[in-house]
């Protein structure tokens, strides 16, 4: 079965850090993607994590404890740009498929 | 090069109506995906195909939904007869590999 926690929303200024967190229970896991999606648009890909750790892109990183079915997203630096929707994706299967979280809407106020 | 196509972007239809989405995924990808999204919600995966075979369709209400990839290329997602509960938007998804998918601008339904 699948199981995905994600706050459902989040609100920061513009210039600092927000940490969004996700909490999955997932049969065969086998990593785990971020997606950005802004309002009326399809999700784009941020980040894939395998193994524990941090992963660094830009402003952009992502932590994955397998151990413990936990993930953030931390977002540095924000821009007014990054407001949208942050959707958390475990992956399973020998086929790789996601299931998607409901989401977290991070608002960035000037 | 281009992304995944899909058409139309919008389609309002009554319930009991039938309704079909297309969708041209990325040159070369051999996996494609049809996802449901209803308001507020993640995608919700339909239906999963490795080139012209069906990997998994599971979640997809067969009795109503019914999805082709006859070529291994394009694909259409059939709706037939829509209710209301299938407002929603229905994204395109393909993937060279596992480890990315792109997806489709989405096609919106509304169903009245």
């Amino acid at each position: 079965g699948q199981n995905i926690d994600q706050p459902t929303e989040m609100t920061a200024t513009e210039g600092a850090i927000v940490q969004i967190n996700c909490t999955y229970q997932t049969s065969g896991f086998n990593g785990l993607f971020w997606y950005q999606q802004h309002a009326g648009e399809a999700p784009t890909f941020l980040s894939y994590n395998v193994l524990d750790g941090l992963e660094e892109k830009g402003r952009f990183s992502s932590f994955l404890s397998r151990s413990k079915g936990y993930s953030y997203l931390l977002l540095k630096e924000l821009q007014m740009k990054d407001s949208a929707s942050y959707l958390c994706a475990p992956s399973s299967g020998s086929a790789r498929q996601l299931t998607f979280g409901s989401g977290t809407q991070l608002t960035v106020l000037p | 090069e281009a992304g995944v196509a899909q058409s139309p972007r919008y389609k309002i239809i009554e319930k009991r109506q039938s309704v079909a989405f297309w969708c041209n995924p990325i040159s070369g990808h051999a996996t494609l995906y049809w996802y449901q999204q209803i308001l507020g919600q993640g995608p919700k995966l339909l239906i999963q195909f490795q080139n012209n075979g069906v990997v998994d369709d599971s979640q997809l209400p067969k009795d109503r939904f019914s999805a082709e990839r006859l070529k291994g290329v394009d694909s259409t997602l059939k709706i037939q007869p829509a209710k209301l509960e299938d407002s929603a938007v229905y994204l395109c998804a393909s993937s060279p590999h596992p480890n990315e998918q792109f997806f489709g601008p989405g096609t919106r339904l509304t169903v009245l």
